[in-house]
């Protein structure tokens, strides 16, 4: 499968424990993106990579929140402290071989994050 | 006014007939225009992309952008069942240091055999 995949899928945790998910995009994609979606609402903006180089950090996302790519591959997400209003599916989604970041992004299935 | 706004629905529609899907947006700059369906528990998945004012068809899709108007919507002719999703209209936004797309809430489509 040469898709974006995500792990874990699903995760339950209690509130205040630390969560950290991973994204592993479509080899030749140099973009990446993290959103957070909440039922009824479309996919929310949380960060974007182009290789390694955290280009933009939504202004939504906290101090408790950190982003790595590491080697211009695969993702970390990082909430500390989770708190309920947390819970969300995590997606992520790799673009682009060229310039632009508005190519077309490929989603992954994502990871749905209960915080109890 | 929010960047990207969509009818949240439902929209229901019989099998065969035209679904018409409408989309707002406020970046009067944005050049690339998105439509991701997406089924209930999945992630979205790209239906069209269009860039130039007109329509542009894809099977039984029509993606119609007016930048005049800010508008973009989608039809899909021939409904079928399967078709019963989400339908995310999703615009560049270029208001920032680097463009990234903003996704709308989604329209719920529901096709009734």
């Amino acid at each position: 499968d040469t898709g974006v995949s995500q792990d874990p899928r699903h995760k339950i945790t209690k509130r205040g424990q630390n969560v950290t998910f991973r994204c592993d995009p479509i080899s030749e994609h140099n973009r990446l993106y993290w959103y957070r979606q909440t039922l009824g609402q479309g996919p929310e903006f949380l960060t974007y990579f182009q290789n390694e180089a955290q280009l933009e950090k939504s202004r939504l996302l906290s101090d408790r929140f950190s982003a790595e790519r590491p080697k211009g591959s695969f993702s970390t997400l990082e909430i500390q402290r989770t708190e309920q209003g947390d819970s969300a599916m995590y997606l992520c989604a790799s673009s682009g071989i060229g310039w632009s970041s508005t190519d077309t992004q490929y989603f992954g299935p994502g990871t749905r994050l209960t915080v109890l | 006014q929010k960047e990207v706004e969509q009818n949240s629905g439902p929209l229901s529609v019989p099998e065969g007939a035209i679904a018409s899907l409408n989309c707002t947006y406020s970046d009067r700059v944005s050049q690339s225009f998105f439509w991701y369906r997406q089924y209930s528990g999945k992630s979205p998945e790209l239906i069209m992309s269009i860039y130039s004012n007109g329509d542009k068809e894809d099977g039984r899709f029509t993606a119609q952008l007016n930048k005049a108007s800010q508008y973009v919507s989608l039809l899909i002719r021939d409904s079928q069942p399967s078709d019963s999703a989400t339908y995310l209209c999703a615009v560049d936004y270029m208001k920032t240091s680097y463009d990234k797309v903003i996704f709308g809430p989604g329209t719920s489509l529901s096709v009734i055999p």
